[in-house]
């Protein structure tokens, strides 16, 4: 089944512990990117990747990096996460060719005390 | 820069009543033109798109049609379903460049039977 696939769904932690939020497709997308949903703000993109080691800023990038190692595999890094990162996160990956058909992970809900 | 305009809601609708979800956008380049539907606890799925001007998108019995001249694309359905209720974002991409992607704020529809 073809799919983008989020780790975790939910987590709850305490400002400034570093964590990494997965994501992975199985349907050789080159493309793959972050977004933050936040109420009465809509989606709002963080970083994207047109393909393997080639990475460039969204909108709201602050607080956030990412790496682009493998293919499949997209992660989101909050180096020193702080309660104003509390948000949704989505990832979503597409092919090169087909503009604007965004396929979106099920969603990480981050809490940061 | 790029921007997405949605009408909030949420929008509360019988079965079989008439749907219009308005969306104007800013854009200075040749947007592509997207909505995509999110239902409760998943992530969003595009529903319809349109590429250039005059362009109407359709799918399951939605539709919206690129309005250059009044910069829309509202999202229209002569007959909801309880089914349909979900929250409608309204998108779009640079045709030639679409790395970067703009989401309105979106849209709650709740359809009672």
């Amino acid at each position: 089944e073809a799919q983008v696939t989020q780790n975790p769904r939910y987590l709850i932690t305490v400002t400034g512990k570093k964590l990494t939020v997965t994501c992975s497709q199985n349907m050789n997308h080159e493309y793959m990117s972050w977004y933050r949903q936040d109420p009465g703000l809509g989606l709002r993109q963080i970083y994207y990747s047109m393909n393997v080691e080639v990475t460039d800023k969204g909108d709201v990038p602050e607080g956030y990096k990412v790496s682009r190692k493998e293919k499949r595999n997209f992660p989101l890094i909050l180096e020193s996460p702080s309660p104003n990162q509390t948000s949704l996160y989505f990832c979503a990956s597409s092919r090169r060719e087909t503009t604007g058909e965004l396929f979106f992970g099920e969603g990480s809900r981050l809490t940061v005390l | 820069g790029d921007s997405v305009t949605q009408m909030e809601g949420p929008v509360t609708l019988s079965e079989e009543a008439f749907l219009t979800i308005n969306c104007t956008y800013t854009a200075t380049g040749y947007p592509s033109l997207f909505w995509y539907v999110q239902y409760p606890g998943e992530g969003l799925q595009l529903l319809l798109k349109a590429t250039k001007a005059d362009d109407k998108g359709s799918n399951k019995g939605f539709e919206a049609t690129y309005r250059k001249e009044t910069t829309s694309f509202h999202l229209e359905k002569g007959s909801v379903q309880v089914s349909d209720s979900a929250v409608y974002f309204c998108a779009l991409s640079d045709r030639y460049n679409f790395n970067k992607f703009y989401f309105g704020s979106g849209t709650k529809l709740n359809v009672k039977p």
